[in-house]
Formats: C-alpha cells, structure tokens, sequence
C-alpha cells in the first residue's frame, strides 16, 4: 500500500532562509509524486508534480523538489523564503487503485511559518 | 484558479440530516475526486467518478455517495450526518482516471454538523 510521511508538522524560517520541507514515500510501482500548497480556508494548489522525466522538479513560486529513488524523497525546497509562502504543504504519491482507479494518498501536511 | 468550482462555500447541518454538495469540474474532464479534509489533517479521499461511474472508494461508509453528470457536475451526498463529519469537503477533477493525472482542486465547501 502507498504511504507518504511529512517529517515536521510545522516548520518556521526566517524570511529569505531556505526552506527544506521533508516527504518520504511508499509505492508498490513508480511513483508520481505531487506537492501541494494549501493557504487558509482555501483548496489545494499544485506547485510541481513529478512524473519520471526528470529528477529535479521546477515548479511555481521558486519551488523546486528532488526525487531521490534511494532514499524514496521527494523533499521540497525554496532557495529564499518569502511571507507571501506562509501556507501548509502536503506531499502525495499516485498510484493505481484496484480497478484502475487513481488512489491519490496525501501526507498530513507541514504548515510553514515565515519570520520576519 | 483551477476552474473547479464547488458550493456551497459553508455549511451547517445538525446531526441526522442529509447533504449535498456540489462541484463543477473544468471542461473536459471526465473524472472526478471527493475528498474529506477534518481540521489539521490531509485530504481523505473518499471516491473518484469516472464517466459518470463509481470507479474507486476509499474507507467511507455507504451513506457517503456521488453523482457525476454529463455537464462536468458532480455531487456528494452525506446521509444521517455525523459530528465526525464536520470538515472540509474538496472536489478535484482530471483529465482521465490514470494515476499519472493531476488533479485540480476546487475551494472546497466546509461543513459544520451541530
């Protein structure tokens, strides 16, 4: 069974620090992998998704992530934090559900705080 | 803007009722996602309707159920409402089943039960 763990439910960086939220996965197949962003009373917006094409994902905002095969990562990073990235991020893994249907498995989320 | 809309944005119900909530997915999209988000958590996925057919469950009870409609609509209804269920309730639509397919989510409908 698919599985995804987010190390650190909160995560504070001072603005213009790096931001490094951590996912770790499970998947019985190759994995797609996506990070979300989630502001308050808002749904999810993707930030990148990674489909095997390439390692290092770019997505928006300046966010980018790292597929790690080795060591099942999918951390998500940011060279320089801005308030404006103040949100929760949930990492989730893609699989396929019996049926074929898409089992979508979401990490609990890390809320990032900016310090100004 | 994803182009998923759903409604209502905010609800409240008292325990035992029945609900429905609404989605409508972007153009094109013949599949979509119900997920259940309780306060703190990640989003839980509860069902995925492809071309107007359950296709997928997760482990919610049967009082939970959809409908997916021609127009890219879709609803999920939630009988004999719950105080567990207070949450928010997001829909997400794709372009196909497949487990390489992104999801786009709408805003979600939050849900109080009294």
């Amino acid at each position: 069974a698919q599985s995804v763990t987010q190390l650190g439910s909160h995560v504070s960086v001072s603005e213009g620090a790096l931001v490094l939220l951590r996912c770790n996965y499970s998947s019985s197949v190759p994995p797609y992998l996506f990070w979300y962003v989630q502001y308050p009373n808002q749904g999810l917006q993707l930030l990148l998704k990674y489909t095997s094409a390439a390692t290092l994902v770019k997505g928006i905002n300046g966010f980018e992530a790292e597929f790690k095969k080795s060591e099942t990562s999918f951390h998500l990073t940011k060279p320089s934090a801005h308030m404006s990235d103040a949100a929760e991020y949930f990492c989730a893994v893609s699989d396929r559900g019996s049926g074929g249907y898409q089992k979508v498995t979401f990490g609990t989320g890390t809320k990032l705080q900016v310090i100004p | 803007e994803t182009g998923v809309t759903q409604s209502p944005t905010h609800l409240i119900k008292t325990r035992g009722q029945q609900v429905t909530l609404r989605c409508s997915s972007q153009s094109g999209h013949n599949t979509v996602s119900w997920y259940q988000q309780a306060l703190g958590q990640g989003p839980q996925f509860i069902f995925q309707y492809y071309r107007e057919e359950e296709n997928g469950r997760g482990n919610f009870p049967p009082r939970f159920s959809g409908l997916q409609f021609p127009n890219y609509s879709s609803e999920l209804n939630v009988n004999a409402l719950e105080l567990d269920d207070s949450a928010l309730y997001l829909c997400a639509s794709s372009l196909s089943q497949g487990y390489q397919e992104t999801q786009y989510f709408g805003p979600g409908t939050r849900l109080l039960v009294l």
